[in-house]
């Protein structure tokens, strides 16, 4: 097992660009997070699923942002006419199911948006 | 009201001394708590979970959670060098959902 991994790592788009991440989490892991994180904070929740299903997006989440996991193992998320204000960390985690169980977190995707 | 409050430091603490970190929550219904542990540049990692009030040992790490004040704190003995980063509390909300505190910066000087 080698951990969540996300892709690309790094991204330099021009705004009003369409940008993918994907997330492949922990094999069996059926929960999976979407955070963003801006330089000295703490990341943001963005969006969640059990299995293929989203539970819950953010209501800060604007319409460009759209996850999808379609067969319940790897997850992408898009943003949608990129603006600066995207620019952040894009952090992947997943979890098993139940209680007493921790989030595994990716290296993240750093987006830069000029 | 944000739902997970942090003090964002920086706290500055000598070598070998306790570090003190604390956390508020809004949900009186969370049931999880979680402190992480981030290096600039690193995505976060779990230190510690509780979810029972009351006191819980790992090492040189004491979580604390108290339910009915809506607060949790955790305690760093024999502070080292290595032990400076970002330190994230994070609760669980209704349905496994984690929320992250904006972080409290923890410096230990040698």
């Amino acid at each position: 097992d080698t951990g969540v991994s996300q892709d690309p790592r790094h991204k330099i788009t021009k705004r009003g660009q369409n940008v993918t991440f994907r997330c492949d989490p922990i094999s069996e892991h059926n929960r999976l997070y979407w955070y963003r994180q801006t330089l000295g904070q703490g990341p943001e929740f963005l969006t969640y699923f059990q299995n293929e299903a989203q539970l819950e997006k953010s209501r800060l989440l604007s319409d460009r942002f759209s996850a999808e996991r379609p067969k319940g193992s790897f997850s992408t998320l898009e943003i949608q006419r990129t603006e600066q204000g995207d620019s952040a960390m894009y952090l992947c985690a997943s979890r098993p199911t139940g209680p007493g169980t921790e989030a595994f977190f990716g290296q993240g995707t750093r987006l830069t948006v000029v | 009201q944000k739902e997970v409050e942090q003090n964002s430091g920086p706290l500055s603490v000598p070598e070998g001394a306790i570090a003190s970190l604390n956390c508020t929550y809004s949900d009186r219904g969370s049931q999880s708590f979680f402190w992480y542990r981030q290096y600039s540049g690193k995505s976060p990692e779990l230190i510690m979970f509780i979810y029972s009030n009351g006191d819980k040992e790992d090492g040189r790490f004491t979580a604390q959670l108290n339910k009915a004040s809506q607060y949790v704190s955790l305690l760093i003995r024999d502070s080292q060098p290595s032990d400076s980063a970002t330190y994230l509390c994070a609760v669980d909300t209704g349905g496994f959902k984690t929320i992250f505190g904006a972080g409290t910066r923890l410096f230990v000087k040698a």
